[in-house]
């Protein structure tokens, strides 16, 4: 156990519809990641969070956008969702955000779109 | 950009023997992490290693060894007297000063009795 929590675990949606996912860092962690793994681009980094502040941004579609709270826990908000959405995301955290730190992902949640 | 390469397919491997797993990578930073990730079936990502482009010594975390080369810019991971529960994806991934994490396609690992 990474110490990570995501909710929910699964979920499935109708295309065009929006979905929030939730993540939870471990105790002491400032920084918080999202990734997105599907099989055709493997694993991608989508956005960071820095103490309720964005800090970096990768491959992060326009119809998605996060938030990191007061109390560290972070959300994930996907909207006008199409087929090729489908993926499992992940969060992880890290105490900082200096390079080299390790991140500890939480168990993922795996998004199905219909 | 940050780029890993995981090339080899799938690989059987007898319990109890040793496995290496290849990656190489490209960056142009100096300062940079290279980690190994396990993936079981299950689906979570469970970090197994880390070496720092400035460490002078391999890594080794229990069974887990990484064979760092920094010339040839190439970050192995060895697993020693292979369990049945080593079965499971592998990723090299590396993050340089912005932390982001960039990851390779992974090695597929099949532990066989």
């Amino acid at each position: 156990d990474s110490g990570v929590t995501q909710t929910p675990k699964h979920l499935i949606t109708a295309t065009g519809q929006r979905v929030t996912l939730r993540c939870s860092p471990r105790s002491g962690d400032l920084s918080v990641y999202w990734y997105q793994q599907s099989l055709d681009q493997g694993l991608q980094f989508l956005i960071q969070y820095y103490n309720g502040e964005e800090r970096a941004k990768g491959n992060i579609l326009e119809r998605f956008s996060a938030q990191q709270f007061p109390d560290l826990h972070s959300e994930l908000n996907l909207s006008s969702l199409e087929l090729g959405d489908s993926a499992l995301y992940f969060c992880a955290s890290s105490v900082t955000w200096t390079g080299g730190e390790t991140q500890y992902f939480g168990p993922g949640t795996r998004l199905l779109v219909l | 950009a940050q780029k890993i390469t995981q090339t080899q397919p799938g690989m059987f491997v007898q319990e109890k023997e040793a496995v290496t797993l290849d990656c190489t990578y490209d960056t142009s930073d100096q300062s940079y992490g290279l980690f190994w990730y396990k993936q079981p079936s299950s689906g979570e990502m469970i970090f197994l290693i880390y070496q720092g482009s400035y460490d002078e010594q391999n890594a080794t975390e229990g069974r887990y060894s990484l064979n760092f080369q920094k010339a040839r810019k190439s970050a192995n991971l060895v697993i020693s007297a292979s369990q049945l529960g080593d079965s499971a994806m592998y990723f090299c991934a590396m993050n340089p000063e912005s932390n982001r994490l960039a990851f390779g396609k992974g090695n597929q690992v099949v532990v066989i009795p």
